[in-house]
């Protein structure tokens, strides 16, 4: 089974400045044959279900501000806000989709300091 | 509008049975694999079972499997999740979604969420 890690557990980012957040997979989860790393980012506020930020690792789900970005490819691969809004505080979670049983990071929560 | 909503939770006794129900509407159903993803009290999402399409092929959690069953009604546009010989540690909020895109994806969206209880 694959296993997904983020850090760190919890960050604390003054407003206007820069966010992030890693998540390490056990093995890779790049299929070769379309060069598409199966790994997605999630947002969660309190009481309410996450919402997709990014999937294909880089790719923002429609909607999303600019500021959200990803990369990584392979085992290592990283969530970046570039400019912390108010409402970015919340729980952030990846998620290894290349292989069934499918699993997530433990969260990330993201505070303003 | 795309939407998924939940409903079945509850509380339930130490070796109950419990049966999830998802239902879709916004998009064609028939077309999409499902998922059920839990969480349970200040804890981390854990995937928990999915279906393709037609219902023909399954697959689900370690800690779920013999127990759970997940099924569809692509009739009704509803996905299923019958959760047998209950645990303390079933005890979650219960979430469907639905991949982005057709195959696997991202998942987008999510339902709602449906609590589930298991105590004495």
């Amino acid at each position: 089974d694959i296993v997904v890690t983020q850090s760190p557990d919890s960050l604390a980012v003054s407003l206007g400045e820069r966010a992030t957040i890693n998540c390490t997979s056990s093995r890779t989860v790049l299929y070769s044959s379309n060069n598409k790393n199966y790994l997605a980012w999630y947002q969660q506020k309190p009481g309410q279900p996450p919402k997709l930020l990014i999937y294909w690792a880089s790719t923002r789900a429609y909607g999303v501000p600019d500021r959200f970005s990803g990369s990584g490819s392979g085992t290592d691969f990283t969530l970046t806000i570039s400019s912390l809004q108010a409402e970015d505080v919340a729980v952030y979670h990846c998620h290894q989709y290349f292989i069934t049983p499918y699993s997530f990071g433990q969260g990330t929560k993201l505070e303003i300091k | 509008e795309v939407q998924l909503v939940e409903s079945g939770g509850g509380l339930v006794q130490p070796g109950g049975s419990l049966r999830l129900s998802c239902a879709a509407s916004g998009f064609t159903f028939s077309s999409y694999w499902m998922h059920w993803v839990r969480q349970g009290p200040g804890k981390g999402l854990v995937w928990v079972s999915r279906i393709n399409s037609d219902g023909s092929n399954t697959d689900y959690a370690d800690s779920v499997k013999g127990r759970f069953t997940i099924s569809r009604d692509n009739a009704k546009n509803t996905l299923y999740l019958q959760m047998n010989s209950l645990r303390a540690e079933d005890t979650a909020v219960y979430y469907c979604a639905r991949p982005l895109m057709s195959g696997m994806s991202g998942l987008d969206p999510w339902g709602q969420g449906t609590l589930v209880t298991v105590s004495s």
